[in-house]
């Protein structure tokens, strides 16, 4: 049964730095992995799509990486900003079937 | 496109009444799901459609829940009796399927209060 992972549950940095977030995930045979943006009381917002044939992709500011062979994901986020202060949660779904399986989440705050 | 359109966005009853959640997936899409996201359990799956059938319905809970698509444009989640352990944020997603990447796209989400 296909677990993911993501630690740290909560991190708090000061505006500018550079970060990662990272997603683990135990069943290597997944088709891709998504990452995730939830805003307190709000939906879902896709930020990044890996197929399992890519190693990484790149939007603005964000790069997520994907190591299939060590079941693990990350996601940076270069020069943070106070708007960057959200939920990260990372998914996979696997060839076998459509879900998407959520890791818990990482709680980010940019501190001004 | 207006995005994955979900109703009511807050909804509060109480235990024993019948719950209605209402969705309307991006127009093109072929695929609908509907999570139910907690504080205990984070994220689950409850059911998926394709092309408006039901195709893994494993993570419904019980059969008080049950999830209807009679089109491409709109699909429901019923709750018949509503307990206070179905409290939660419940959301619905709409994807192109793997035909294309595989993106799920979500809605705002319908919070659940049941007294």
């Amino acid at each position: 049964k296909q677990e993911v992972t993501q630690i740290p549950a909560a991190l708090s940095v000061p505006e500018g730095e550079n970060l990662v977030l990272n997603c683990s995930f135990t069943d290597s045979a997944i088709y891709n992995l998504q990452w995730f943006r939830q805003d307190p009381g709000k939906g879902l917002t896709s930020l990044l799509l890996i197929q399992s044939s890519q190693r990484e992709q790149t939007s603005g500011r964000l790069n997520a990486s994907l190591d299939k062979s060590s079941g693990r994901s990350t996601l940076y986020i270069a020069a943070s900003q106070p708007g960057d202060s959200a939920t990260y949660l990372c998914a996979v779904s696997m060839w076998s079937s459509y879900k998407l399986i959520f890791g818990s989440g990482t709680r980010l705050l940019v501190r001004p | 496109d207006a995005g994955v359109i979900q109703s009511p966005r807050h909804e509060v009853t109480e235990m024993g009444q019948e719950v209605t959640l209402r969705c309307k997936p991006i127009s093109g899409h072929d695929y609908l799901f509907w999570y139910r996201q907690t504080m205990m359990r984070g994220l689950e799956l409850l059911i998926y459609f394709n092309n408006n059938v039901p195709i893994d319905d494993s993570g419904m809970p019980e059969d008080r829940f049950s999830a209807k698509m009679p089109n491409a444009s709109f699909s429901t989640l019923k709750i018949q009796p509503s307990e206070p352990r179905d409290s939660a944020v419940y959301f619905c997603a709409s994807s192109l399927g793997r035909s294309n990447t595989g993106e799920l796209f979500f809605g705002e989400g319908s919070r659940l209060t049941v007294l």
